[in-house]
């Protein structure tokens, strides 16, 4: 039920780009992705309500393809500022909400 | 700026203790939440709400009792204390009527150590 977060870590150099997949065993009607800072509580990014749905700000973007039920986040140009551990959440058929594995991100100068 | 309030922001107790984590929200969210989440890894759903009056078991519930008697109030105890029961603590909530597109509010967590 809970969906499966990939990688499950990645470390990149300030200007690179990252992917983050998430994928469900279940149907999906909506797609959360957050941020957690050590030590921090997670923080919402943005939500996906509809398949094929794209949207972004500054240089994170995000995807849903509904038919094969994941969700993709892109970090375009990193900065310091991105590293944390990334968390998508999902919403299923019943109202059932689960957060993602968690993908822990590093940006090294 | 946080408009969900946890206390306390750390708190050590000795085993077998009865303990009650507070969590307030001023934003008049009917959905709130607790959660489970040790460093750097996934949070479990513990207990939620619809609303006043409504509780919910999430997947670790079996330890812990929740109560909604106000919008604002979702506090969550522990009868007994264990040290299985170290970790951090969230409370969030959300509002439905806005369709979930604002997402989830976390507050600042309680950490809690259980010795």
């Amino acid at each position: 039920q809970q969906p499966v977060q990939s990688p499950q870590a990645v470390i990149l150099r300030e200007g690179e780009d990252a992917v983050i997949n998430c994928s469900s065993s279940k149907a999906l009607y909506s797609v959360h992705w957050y941020r957690q800072k050590h030590g921090e509580a997670p923080v919402f990014l943005m939500i996906l309500l509809k398949g094929g749905e794209q949207k972004g700000h500054d240089k994170i973007s995000a995807s849903f393809n509904e038919k094969k039920q994941q969700s993709s986040l892109y970090l375009t140009a990193s900065q310091l500022s991105y590293s944390g551990t990334y968390f998508c959440g999902t919403e299923s058929p019943g109202n059932q909400f689960y957060f993602g594995t968690g993908t822990s991100l590093t940006v090294i100068p | 700026e946080a408009d969900i309030y946890q206390t306390p922001r750390y708190l050590v107790i000795g085993t077998g203790k009865k303990i009650t984590l507070e969590c307030s929200q001023t934003m008049g969210h009917d959905k709130m939440y607790w959660y489970q989440q040790d460093p750097g890894m996934e949070l479990h759903l513990i207990h939620y709400s619809y609303g006043v009056n409504s509780t919910e078991k999430g997947d670790l519930s079996s330890e812990s009792t929740v109560s909604r008697i106000r919008t604002e109030h979702f506090p969550l105890t522990l009868e007994s204390a264990r040290p299985s029961h170290t970790s951090q603590y969230l409370c969030a909530s959300s509002d439905p009527k806005t369709g979930g597109v604002y997402g989830y509010t976390f507050g600042s967590g309680t950490r809690l150590t259980v010795v």
